[in-house]
């Protein structure tokens, strides 16, 4: 079975650019959420996406935004990209969208902003 | 809030030798608690999780963790560990607030392994 599937891999940008990113969850998964991962830090909670309904989000400004498709198939978008949003973004699916489900992540998207 | 320390920033140890990565935890309640793996240029890996009942998980790849709760800690431990075990290890509180789930993770631990 195909695991969590995140495209782009890499992805360059310059300031005040939009970016959207792009997660295919596993098939069964109706629950994904996205991270952010600044080099050297652990991952940060930015959304949850459950039967295609946000369910959380995180300490991250409006200029993130994301939304889940009948497919449940996501994508994160940020506007006005700034420097400070370089980093790692992860992709994670659960069967649900409860604490207990196990989140599966995916390779990530590496976003550089210049 | 919950919080997640791994005092540890960098840890290296021979091959064959043992391991144990620290971690610990700030939640009020009984947290639900895991382990993951991050290879180089790779995504998270799930090593062990710990819900309740027995305080000693046992996990893949021949981790283990043991939770003990009067010291809020949930320490990774490995007997023997083989140079593939180089990565990333990050440890990370799961919570419910309102409709919403997600996971806490601490700063990560980088394991070197010498040969």
């Amino acid at each position: 079975d195909a695991g969590v599937t995140q495209s782009p891999t890499h992805l360059i940008k310059t300031r005040g650019q939009h970016v959207t990113l792009r997660c295919s969850p596993i098939s069964g998964h109706k629950s994904v959420s996205w991270y952010q991962q600044v080099l050297g830090q652990g991952p940060q909670f930015i959304f949850q996406y459950y039967e295609k309904e946000e369910r959380g989000r995180g300490n991250f400004p409006d200029r993130f935004s994301a939304r889940q498709f009948p497919n449940y198939s996501s994508e994160l978008n940020v506007n006005a990209l700034l420097l400070g949003d370089s980093a790692l973004y992860l992709c994670a699916s659960s069967l649900s969208g409860g604490a207990k489900n196990i989140q599966y992540f995916g390779a990530g998207t590496r976003l550089s902003v210049l | 809030a919950q919080s997640v320390t791994q005092p540890d920033i960098h840890i290296t140890v021979s091959e064959g030798a043992s391991l144990e990565l620290r971690c610990n935890y700030s939640y009020g309640a009984t947290p639900y608690l895991f382990w993951y793996v991050q290879s180089p240029g790779q995504g998270l890996q799930l090593l062990l999780k710990y819900f309740s009942g027995d305080t000693l998980v046992q996990g893949i790849k021949g981790f283990e963790a043991e939770f003990k709760r009067s010291q809020s800690s949930f320490n990774l431990r490995k007997p023997s560990v083989h140079w593939s075990d180089a990565a990333e290890y990050f440890c990370a509180v799961g919570r419910s607030t309102g409709t919403a789930s997600k996971l806490t993770f601490g700063t990560g631990t980088r394991l070197q392994v010498t040969l």
